[in-house]
């Protein structure tokens, strides 16, 4: 089983809709979540941190779930620029101290 | 402020070449990462360096890979000899320290190993 695991898509939306997907993790001991967001051939940037009681940044919002070891982005009011791939980042520390390991990331096209 | 810098963009080899990256991070952050990006795939970490030590290069294929961060600032990774599964974009990120996870990325070198 992959450390972190994202579904790869792509999840077609129209303009407007609301969007969600979610990233598991195996590791129970993972202190931090991110998500990412990653632009065709262009490098990843931090979209937002996912805290214990759930964020909203705008139109996303993010959760994490402990007992079952998800988190997951919801995007409200799709614009066309929200296209992008969304990667998930989980922090756990380990005997080399914080490691940062990315989800394979979930494609999302919004389309007119 | 200055982002993260590498070079070059992008690079064709001939596999069993070699090939070397190059990277400056943000000034004044202490971590050092370098990933690599298969199409379609997240990044994944070669090496973490904390200043001028290695922190984790458990993912790092060291009879081919080897990477260094003399004086704690710029970095290079180079790849000796190429194989054809060594065709990725590698990123460099930074982070003012091993405990902030916010990292920033250079724009990445793309490499095609042919």
């Amino acid at each position: 089983r992959k450390e972190v695991e994202q579904d790869p898509g792509p999840f077609n939306v129209p303009e407007g809709a609301t969007v969600a997907f979610n990233c598991t993790y195996s590791n129970s001991a993972s202190q931090s979540f991110f998500w990412y967001r990653q632009d065709c051939r262009k490098e990843p940037k931090l979209l937002m941190s996912v805290y214990s009681s759930g964020n909203e940044d705008g139109r996303f919002t993010a959760q994490l779930n402990r007992a079952s070891q998800y988190i997951s982005l919801l995007i409200r009011d799709s614009k066309l620029s929200d296209s992008a791939t969304y990667l998930c980042v989980v922090n756990t520390l380990g005997a080399a101290g914080n490691k940062l390991t990315f989800g394979g990331g979930t494609r999302v096209l919004v389309k007119p | 402020e200055a982002g993260v810098a590498q070079s070059p963009r992008y690079k064709i080899i001939e596999k069993r070449q070699s090939v070397a990256f190059w990277c400056n991070p943000i000034s004044g952050h202490a971590t050092l990462y370098w990933y690599q990006q298969i199409l379609g795939q997240g990044p994944k970490l070669l090496i973490q360096f904390q200043n001028n030590g290695v922190v984790d290069d458990s993912q790092l294929p060291k009879d081919r890979f080897s990477a260094e961060r003399l004086k704690g600032v710029d970095s290079t990774l180079k790849i000796q000899p190429a194989k054809l599964e060594d065709s990725a974009v590698y990123l460099c990120a930074s982070s003012f320290d091993r405990g902030r996870e916010k990292l920033f990325f250079g724009s990445g070198t793309q490499l095609s190993v042919l």
